[in-house]
């Protein structure tokens, strides 16, 4: 079956970037997501790429998507302290397009 | 436009109980998912609902049902509530012919 890792836990200066990966086993040919969600709250779709492309750049946030390697990596620019707050990584099954598996989180924290 | 609506916020029940969860997707939306998140086993798929039909299902016991009615308004049944149960149960909605999902701030269930 599918397996998506991420590394937990990642700590930044204000105003530095952040640069959070994940890594697959498989996927469907579709989108692969970038959700983030904070404390108490729900996930909020934050970016997402489409499997044909290799970068997408959305303001503050780059994504690189390496198919051959089942890489994928979220860029946070200036990072912010409202940036703080965990990062999951989420990929198709390939039983269904909206069956997701998701990593782990990544856990970013943004100092002053 | 409103987002995903689920209800309780909160619900506290004891083993053996069962439990109903509502979501109310994003209008227009057909397509309602459900995922289970935990600290232990993170995010999982539950099932995907669309057009009143089970489209999908993830790897739980039977007691872990749902259902969608015709205004695509999603519900979700635990039965035999097991201590095991609590989690943050969240539900996503996303157009038919646009899988990206969209999703609420969840139920949070303890089963004391």
């Amino acid at each position: 079956g599918e397996d998506v890792e991420q590394s937990l836990f990642l700590s930044v200066r204000e105003g530095d970037s952040s640069v959070i990966n994940c890594t697959y086993t498989d996927s469907s040919s579709t989108y692969l997501y970038w959700y983030k969600q904070e404390p108490g709250a729900g996930l909020q779709l934050l970016t997402y790429i489409f499997s044909n492309m290799d970068m997408k750049q959305d303001q503050r946030l780059t994504v690189l998507l390496n198919k051959k390697d089942k890489h994928l990596s979220l860029r946070i620019a200036d990072t912010q302290t409202g940036d703080s707050a965990i990062y999951f990584c989420a990929v198709p099954r390939r039983t269904g397009r909206r069956a997701l598996t998701f990593g782990s989180g990544t856990r970013l924290q943004v100092q002053p | 436009k409103a987002g995903v609506t689920q209800t309780p916020r909160y619900l506290i029940k004891t083993r053996g109980q069962q439990v109903t969860l509502s979501c109310s997707p994003i209008s227009g939306h057909r397509s309602v998912s459900w995922y289970q998140q935990t600290p232990g086993q993170g995010l999982q798929f539950l099932f995907e609902y669309f057009s009143e039909t089970q489209r999908n299902k993830g790897n739980f016991p039977g007691r872990f049902s749902g259902r969608q009615f015709s205004n695509s308004r999603s519900e979700m049944n635990v039965s035999t509530l097991e201590l095991g149960d609590s989690a943050l149960y969240l539900c996503a909605s996303s157009l038919e012919s646009n899988e990206k999902l969209f999703f609420g701030s969840g139920t949070q269930l303890s089963v004391l």
